[in-house]
Order: C-alpha cells, then structure tokens, then sequence
C-alpha cells in the first residue's frame, strides 16, 4: 500500500492564480482532511470528509474548496491564492472517523508570491 | 471554545534523561486524545492515543501519556531519551470528526 500521497510536493504561485493539491489513499478509508501548517501553528483543519459526496468546513476553511466524487481522492482547491495560503499542507485519512487515527500523507509545501 | 495548548514550545534534555511534555485541553465533554510525532520534513505519525479505560497508555517508541479528568491533562512521557527522539511532538483532541492539534512542542536532545 502507498498509504496517503500528495501531490505536488512543492508549488510556487503568483497571487489570484488557481491550482489543485491532490491528496489519495489506497486504504479504503471513508474519513478524509486537510490541514495547513505554519509555524508556531501547529496544525489546523482546513476541510474534512466522512465519505463520497460529504463534506464539511474546518477551523480555517476560506480561500478553499474541496469535494469528494471517489473514497481515494479529496482534492483540495485555491480558486485565487494570496500570500496568506503560504504554507505546508498536509493531507490524512482515517478509516471512518475523525476520532481514530490520522495517517498523514508527506505534505505539499506552497509559496504564494 | 475548544483549544489544546502545549505551554513549552522548545525542550532541551540530555540523552539518557527523562521526558515529560505537557498537554491540557478545554473541551465540554472527554474528548479523544492523541500525540503526535513529525520529524523534520515529514508528515506526522501517531505515539499513542486514549479513548476510554486505563488512564495511562504505552505507545510506540517507549512513550506513555496519562490522562487526568481533574485536570484536563494527557502529558506525554519517556523514561530516557534517545538522540533520535529529537523531533516536533503534537498534543491533539478529537470530538465530531474534527480534530484541533497544539502548537508543538520541538525537543532538543544534548549528547
């Protein structure tokens, strides 16, 4: 199993342009998220999923967007990004729910200029 | 509101030496309790967690954390430190499907 993989492992973009983070898991979990990290932050919960078709808001959710057409995929979305989105995103998944165990993904590190 | 605070943002031990970080929570209810590891570069990889039960909990590593209700506590130690526990340690609840984690606690070890 691959476990959690992100792509692309490092991105820079020019503010107001749009991109993708892609976030899949080969372990057939139904609870999804995304998180960003800057420092002295910790981590912060941007978007989560419980399953295909579902998902919900976060601590920190403006700027992003996000669905869930498949169990495997949770792509996370900046429409227009701002120097504000610099940071290390992080992907996890969970087999059903945000009480069990997070399995992190490596994280796609983004510079917003 | 619900919060997670790491008061000690750097350690610094000796290796060899004993470790406790600190964890306290705010919740309205017990929530599911974790910790953390990420080394430099990486993602993050679960030591322990508590749901119910024992109130004291082994984790991978050699780590154990207590949970203390009158409190509102679930500090994290080890009885001895190796060089390669050096690393960022995060404290985090869960409770409906979301999770708040701490700001990190980053430990140092000496040789």
């Amino acid at each position: 199993n691959a476990g959690v993989t992100q792509t692309p492992k490092f991105q820079v973009l020019k503010t107001g342009q749009s991109m993708t983070l892609q976030c899949a898991q080969d372990m057939n979990h139904e609870y999804m998220s995304w998180y960003r990290q800057d420092p002295g932050m910790g981590l912060r919960l941007i978007h989560y999923s419980v399953g295909a078709g579902i998902t919900d808001q976060g601590e920190v959710p403006n700027g992003y967007n996000v669905s869930r057409s498949t169990t495997e995929d949770f792509p996370l979305r900046l429409l227009s990004a701002a120097p504000s989105q610099t940071s290390v995103y992080f992907c996890a998944s969970s087999y059903s729910s945000g009480e069990e165990t997070q399995y992190f993904g490596p994280g796609t590190r983004l510079l917003v200029l | 509101a619900q919060s997670v605070t790491q008061p000690d943002i750097h350690i610094t031990v000796s290796e060899g030496a004993s470790l406790e970080l600190r964890c306290n929570y705010s919740y309205g209810a017990t929530p599911y309790l974790f910790w953390y590891v990420q080394s430099p570069g990486q993602g993050l990889q679960l030591l322990l967690k508590y749901f119910s039960g024992d109130t004291l909990v082994q984790g991978i590593k050699g780590f154990e954390a207590e949970f203390k209700r009158s409190q509102s506590s679930f500090n994290l130690r080890k009885p001895s430190v190796h060089w390669s526990d050096a690393a960022e340690y995060f404290c985090a609840v869960a409770r409906d499907d979301k999770i708040i984690f701490g700001k990190g606690t980053r430990l140092h070890i000496l040789p």
